[in-house]
């Protein structure tokens, strides 16, 4: 089974820290995807990467980045933490579009980021 | 992305079958349909998908209108361990590998 591994379930931080959100993926998918959930706003798309040093912009990028140095990881940066970041951040992967179309997405369990 | 609509929320009894509607009266030739669901304090899972025709694996089974204009995701037994929230999502081959995630249908089963 793929496995799809977020560094931590919990976290705690204080505005304006520097904040990063790690994920590795146990599959060598090429896809990978942050996102955050909210209640009444569902997930959406913060960035996502379709291959090693490439990356996209989602959704709601605004106040934050994205490294993947590596394959198997991606991580989320928070640049300057502010309160209207706390949320669960989802962190997913899929194969690339060559292994075909309709590849599904695999998630991780979730970050509850809280920022205070 | 084309838009799907789903109910809020549904109710089941264990170990009754359950369908799950969903419309997608914009859906292009290109667009596949995606089932996920989330279960409490996890991240979504993948359930199924599809295209054109209806689909079965081990979670469960998806019908695909004619006119592919909505579809039924079915549970055949539902278990209380079905009580999640339910996505339908549309994904257009040119969008890559995007999902685009609406509000879903609330599933309670109940004993």
């Amino acid at each position: 089974d793929v496995k799809v591994t977020q560094s931590s379930r919990y976290l705690v931080k204080r505005t304006g820290e520097k904040v990063f959100l790690e994920c590795v993926q146990d599959m060598d998918h090429e896809n990978m995807f942050w996102y955050r959930q909210d209640p009444g706003l569902g997930l959406r798309l913060i960035y996502f990467s379709y291959d090693v040093k490439m990356k996209e912009k989602g959704d709601i990028p605004e106040g934050y980045s994205v490294s993947r140095e590596k394959k198997e990881r991606f991580s989320l940066i928070l640049e300057s933490a502010s309160t209207n970041q706390t949320s669960m951040y989802l962190c997913a992967s899929s194969p690339g579009q060559r292994r075909g179309y309709g590849q599904p997405q695999h998630f991780g369990d979730g970050t509850r980021l809280s920022i205070l | 992305d084309a838009k799907t609509t789903q109910p809020n929320s549904m109710e089941s009894n264990e170990e009754e079958p359950v369908h799950l509607p969903c419309n997608h009266s914009t859906i292009s030739g290109t667009d596949y349909i995606h089932w996920y669901r989330q279960l409490p304090s996890q991240g979504p899972e993948y359930v199924i998908h599809g295209l054109t025709s209806n689909v079965n694996n081990r979670m469960a089974s998806l019908a695909i209108a004619e006119d592919r204009k909505s579809s039924t995701l079915i549970l055949h037994r539902a278990t209380l361990r079905d009580a999640a929230v339910y996505y339908c999502i549309l994904r257009r081959e040119t969008s890559g590998s995007r999902l685009t995630f609406g509000e879903g249908t609330q599933l309670t089963v109940n004993p």
